[in-house]
Parts: C-alpha cells; structure tokens; sequence
C-alpha cells in the first residue's frame, strides 16, 4: 500500500524557517513526480510545489524565493525547506504523490499523506 | 489563471438521495485534466475521479464524473452516511499554473 508520513510540523516566528520531511513507501519513488500542497482552516487546498524524479522544481508565486522542495530518492524522501514564513503560511502541509509516473504533465494527486501543521504567529 | 467555482456551496440531502454537484472552469480545461477529491473531516483529500471521468482506485461506482470544456459534475447516488463530507474539483495540466482547486461544495445530511 503507498504511504506517504509528513514530519515536522511546528510552531514558529514570523521570519523563521522550518523543514518538513515526507517519508514515502509502498511505490517506486524515484519514477513519480511528488508534490506539496497545503490548506489553512476553512480554505481549500492550494498547490505548493511540485519536483519531478528527476529533481527539477517548480513553485507557487506565493511561495517562490521562499520555500525549496527536494527529494531523496535513496530514501523515498520528499523535503520541503520553508524560510521566511510568514503567518499567511499558516495551514496543514501535505505531500501528495502524482498519478502518473513522468508523464510530463502536472498531475492529479491520487495519494496524500495525514499532513503537518504548521503555525506561524508571533 | 482558471478559475474553478463550485456549486451549490452547501447541498443538504438525505442518505439513500442523489447527490449532483457542479464545477465551472473560467477557461476551457484542456484534454479533461479535471479531478475530484473527497475531504472527511479532519482527514486528507481522497482523490474520487481524474481524467474528468476515471475512478480512482477502490472508489464505488456510485461516483461518476462527466462533463468537458468548461463544466464538469460529480454524481454521487445511493448516498452512505460516510458520503457527506467537502467535495473539491481540481484542475490539472501541462502547466504548474494550472494546478488550481475550487472552492468546494459540502455535502449535509438533512
């Protein structure tokens, strides 16, 4: 079965950094793009950032220069480096697999992981 | 950027009731890169419906997705007490900026 288990979550300053983990097990990692999307109370989920198998990275406006995703692929690990946050970034955190393995397209998510919480506030 | 709205906000039914709920693209949705996903309380989105009209893995037939272009609807029929839940539509593509979401459209049981 794919599993996907977020780590890291915290509380944090305005300013601050924070690095959440994605362990992923139960599908070949490295032959999937990976994804970290994430959802403040009551709003609906928005798309972060997606990295290919390959590594190659794309973000949201509103996260670009911030925040870096990266992959392990020796451990079917999924990074999400987050600087400078603020408190709009306040939300649960998820990974999320993409559907189709490197199909050059930006794809549906078809397993995410339980999330992280992350809160910013002074 | 595409926007997607969902309709209605809130649906009220009862289980054993059909449930139909719509989502409108802005823009036209290209090669029918739209999905759906379910959202229980306090749990992760669960991926129903790509492709417009594919069901997920172990998801029941009593979800279908249909629609092209600009408008797309989830039927769900026979509602389960589990059924009544935030359902989201999502468009995907060629494009990071294509990856959007709707607002959402809760299902309550009457």
């Amino acid at each position: 079965d794919v599993q996907l288990l977020e780590s890291g979550g915290a509380s944090v300053q305005p300013g601050g950094s924070l690095r959440l983990s994605c362990e992923a097990s139960g599908f070949s990692f490295d032959h999937f793009a990976m994804n970290w999307a994430r959802q403040a109370p009551g709003k609906r989920p928005e798309w972060v950032s997606h990295v290919g198998g390959d590594g190659r990275a794309w973000y949201a406006d509103s996260v670009k220069g911030r925040f870096t995703i990266s992959r392990d692929n020796s451990k079917n690990t999924l990074y999400l480096q987050m600087n400078s946050l603020r408190a709009e970034d306040t939300a649960t955190y998820y990974c999320a697999k993409d559907g189709f393995s490197n199909n050059g397209v930006f794809d549906f998510f078809d397993y995410w992981g339980q999330g992280a919480l992350v809160t910013v506030s002074s | 950027e595409t926007v997607l709205t969902q309709s209605p906000g809130t649906l009220s039914l009862s289980p054993g009731e059909s449930a139909t709920l719509s989502c409108r693209a802005s823009r036209s949705v290209s090669s029918g890169f739209l999905a759906w996903y379910q959202q229980r309380g306090g749990q992760a989105p669960r991926l129903l419906i790509y492709g417009a009209s594919s069901r997920a893995t172990g998801i029941p037939d009593r979800f279908s997705g249909s629609g092209s272009g600009t408008d797309f609807t989830l039927t769900i029929t026979r509602l389960e007490p589990e059924d009544f839940a935030v359902y989201y539509c999502q468009q995907y593509g060629r494009s990071s900026e294509m990856y959007t979401f709707g607002q959402g459209t809760r299902l309550e049981i009457k």
